[in-house]
C-alpha cells in the first residue's frame, strides 16, 4: 500500500460544482501539503498544515480551501469549481522542515 | 520570500552524456536545497538534498549536485544519463529561520529531461 493515498485519481467536474478531494498517509508525519501542477509552471502551493490545528494558506489559496480532519488526513474542496482550477493535484507529506517530503501519485482535476 | 528559477524548461540530451541541470534561488535566510524527480504519470520523488555541510551533494540513481552559496545556485549533474533518466526535473527550497526550517517548501518551474538513444 502506498504511504500517501489521493482520493480519486481522476476526475471531471462541471462548472460551479463542489469537489473534494482527499489525501491520506500512513507514514505519521505532521505536515500536509497540497500543490497543484500547471505545466511550465512547476508546483504551486495551496495550502500547508503543520499539524490539526495549524493550518496556513499558500500562493494560491484563492478557490480552495482545507480541512486536517486528523494528523493523517488532509481534504482540500474546490467549493464552486472553475475551469482554469484544471490541473493535476498532489498531496505531500513531510515529518519536520528538514525532511524530504513524500508525495501521493496525484489527483488529474477537469473542469468543464 | 524565498523563490526557486530553473533556467531551463526543457534539456535534450544523447544516451551516454553529461548532463546539467541549473537552479537558481532567491531567499534572505539559509534555505534547505532539494532535487526531486517525476517519472510520468508519478509523484515526486526524492533525488538528493542539501542541509548542511560538503557542497557536493550525491543522491540516487548517479546524480549529483553542488550547492554554491555566493552564486545562489544548486545545479543537478550526472555525468552519463540513460535512457529511463528521461523525466522531469524539480528543484525545491526550504528556508530555515531561527535555526529549523519552518516547512514550508517551494518548487521551481520544473526542466523536462529528454534522453535521445
Amino acid at each position: 500500500d502506498a504511504d500517501v493515498t489521493q482520493t480519486p485519481r481522476n476526475r471531471i467536474t462541471k462548472t460551479g460544482k463542489r469537489i473534494m478531494l482527499e489525501c491520506s498517509q500512513t507514514k505519521g508525519h505532521d505536515r500536509m501539503y497540497w500543490y497543484r501542477q500547471d505545466p511550465g509552471l512547476g508546483l504551486q502551493l495551496i495550502y500547508y498544515s503543520f499539524d490539526v490545528k495549524d493550518i496556513n494558506k499558500g500562493e494560491i489559496s484563492d478557490g480552495y480551501s482545507v480541512s486536517r480532519q486528523a494528523q493523517a488526513k488532509f481534504s482540500l474542496s474546490l467549493e464552486s469549481a472553475i475551469p482554469n482550477q484544471t490541473a493535476l493535484y498532489f498531496c505531500a507529506t513531510r515529518q519536520g522542515g528538514n525532511t524530504e517530503a513524500f508525495f501521493g501519485q496525484g489527483t488529474r482535476l477537469t473542469v468543464v | 520570500a524565498q523563490s526557486v528559477t530553473q533556467l531551463d524548461s526543457q534539456v535534450p540530451v544523447f544516451e551516454e552524456a553529461p548532463v546539467e541541470l541549473r537552479c537558481n534561488y532567491s531567499s534572505s535566510v539559509s534555505v534547505y536545497l532539494f532535487w526531486y524527480v517525476q517519472y510520468p504519470n508519478q509523484g515526486l520523488q526524492l533525488l538528493l538534498k542539501y542541509l548542511s555541510g560538503s557542497t557536493l551533494v550525491k543522491g540516487i540513481n548517479g546524480f549529483e549536485a553542488e550547492f554554491n552559496k555566493s552564486q545562489t545556485s544548486f545545479h543537478l549533474r550526472k555525468p552519463s544519463v540513460h535512457i529511463s533518466d528521461t523525466a522531469e526535473y524539480f528543484c525545491a527550497v526550504s528556508e530555515v529561520i531561527g535555526g529549523t526550517s519552518y516547512g514550508k517548501l517551494t518548487f521551481g518551474q520544473g526542466t523536462i529531461l529528454t534522453v535521445h538513444p
